[in-house]
């Protein structure tokens, strides 16, 4: 597609309840980023993965949080027994291979935990 | 500290004027340096992105970069109200994730 794409664009989950929010890149976009960015901060950074491979996990908050992107191209990102502090919105992002190429970001995922 | 800092503002600017917003980053390693645009309740948009020491400049927009000082700021000419929005600055080490601050709310006045 033209672009970053994810979905759903709005879910509401009950506390405890597990969602998957999905994002598909750019095509031929190499690097995905998944990016979780709370009102009125920055985005900030949960994983990388470069392919299929996932190559950074530093920033996922804890063991509920789950990424994977099996063929390479479309990911998903799987939080367990949600909480409200897991609110927020999760941003997807896609960029080409190369060290100072620019990242696309899609629209992003308005998760709401209550 | 926090790895990338921004003045949250809120930046207020007469239409026609010059924005200028600054960033400035603690990790040396950092290469590339990114500037994202963020309207209300939409995704951070790049506007322009800089890797090299001095000014980078794009229609409107001009990025600097000082490596020696761990700053890079953004200037804006002729700032129009649609202007208006939050302006994310970024910093990537090896292209493997982007870090950024908190964002500066530029508001642009008509």
């Amino acid at each position: 597609g033209a672009g970053v794409s994810q979905s759903p664009r709005y879910k509401v989950a009950k506390r405890g309840q597990d969602v998957a929010l999905r994002c598909d890149p750019i095509s031929g976009h190499v690097s995905l980023f998944w990016y979780q960015q709370a009102l009125g901060q920055g985005p900030e950074f949960l994983t990388y993965f470069q392919n299929e491979a996932q190559l950074d996990k530093s920033g996922l908050p804890s063991d509920r949080f789950f990424a994977e992107r099996p063929e390479g191209s479309v990911s998903t990102l799987k939080i367990q027994r949600t909480q409200q502090e897991d609110s927020a919105v999760y941003l997807c992002a896609s960029s080409s291979w190369g060290g100072n190429t620019e990242a696309f970001f899609g629209q992003g995922t308005r998760l709401t935990v209550v | 500290q926090k790895e990338v800092e921004q003045n949250s503002g809120p930046l207020s600017v007469p239409e026609g004027a010059i924005a200028s917003l600054n960033c400035t980053y603690s990790d040396r390693g950092s290469q590339s340096f990114f500037w994202y645009r963020q309207y209300s309740g939409k995704s951070p948009e790049l506007i322009m992105f800089i890797y090299s020491n001095g000014d980078k400049e794009d229609g409107r927009f001009t990025a600097q970069l000082n490596k020696a000082s761990q700053y890079v700021s953004l200037l804006i000419r002729d700032s129009q109200p649609s202007d208006s929005a939050t302006y994310l600055c970024a910093a990537s080490m090896n292209g493997n994730k982007l870090v950024f601050g908190a964002g500066t709310i530029l508001r642009v006045k008509s």
